[in-house]
């Protein structure tokens, strides 16, 4: 996998606290995604960045807010966790935008209980 | 709005035959189309890319893709299965110029080998 690291890799936490996933890559990509997989539903974007502190939202993105201080890295906080939000988190990097492929780190089950 | 549609949840085959996971596409301007698999408990792997040029594209693991655009679609394709070719299958594409490039996946298939 190239050069991305989720932490966690799995959480059990309980409805109402907040949570914070971090996505950290040592290619010096651009553009950082986070997306969530949800069986039926394929992956939805939450939000992304194009760069240290520019950021925007995605698809799915009530209840989720992102941070990207460094190139390397890039912070998904779940405010106010809720049930669902239970899903397998995914952050994905390129280097450019539209003829370059993503690559994906290996997920964080997050599980609110 | 962009889209993409896998319209077969599951596809079966025997190992040794040809698969084709089907995929089409709804985008304003140049498509820029991706395929993905995912095998259970890891991340999205890459496999091929369509930007522009010859129809027929190749990837990795002997996997090859048709673009279409007449039709739309973009099925991706192997001439001999494996068993170990058995994974979650997806389709993407490249969101609209101001999206910052954003990719949009389809639902995914599930493919499935057998001895």
């Amino acid at each position: 996998d190239a050069g991305i690291t989720q932490s966690p890799r799995h959480k059990v936490t309980e409805t109402g606290t907040p949570v914070t996933l971090r996505c950290h890559q040592t290619e010096n990509h651009r553009y950082m995604y986070w997306y969530r997989q949800d069986p039926g539903h394929g992956l939805r974007l939450i939000h992304y960045s194009y760069g240290v502190k520019d950021t925007d939202k995605g698809e799915v993105s009530d209840g989720y807010s992102v941070s990207r201080s460094k190139t390397e890295d890039f912070l998904l906080t779940l405010e106010s966790a809720t049930s669902s939000q239970t899903s397998v988190y995914f952050c994905a990097i390129s280097d450019r935008g539209e003829n370059t492929e993503a690559f994906f780190g290996q997920g964080t089950r997050l599980t609110v209980v | 709005a962009q889209s993409v549609a896998q319209p077969e949840d599951q596809v079966n085959v025997a190992e040794g035959n040809p698969l084709t996971v089907k995929c089409t596409y709804s985008v304003s301007g140049n498509p820029y189309l991706f395929w993905y698999v995912q095998y259970p408990n890891r991340g999205l792997q890459f496999l091929l890319k369509y930007i522009t040029g010859d129809n027929l594209v190749k990837g990795s693991y002997g996997f090859e893709a048709e673009f279409n655009k007449s039709q739309t679609s973009f099925h991706l394709k192997k001439p001999s299965a494996l068993v170990s070719d058995s994974a979650l299958y997806f389709c993407a594409v490249r969101g609209a110029l101001g999206s910052q490039g954003n990719l949009i996946f389809g639902k995914g298939t599930k493919l499935s080998v057998k001895p």
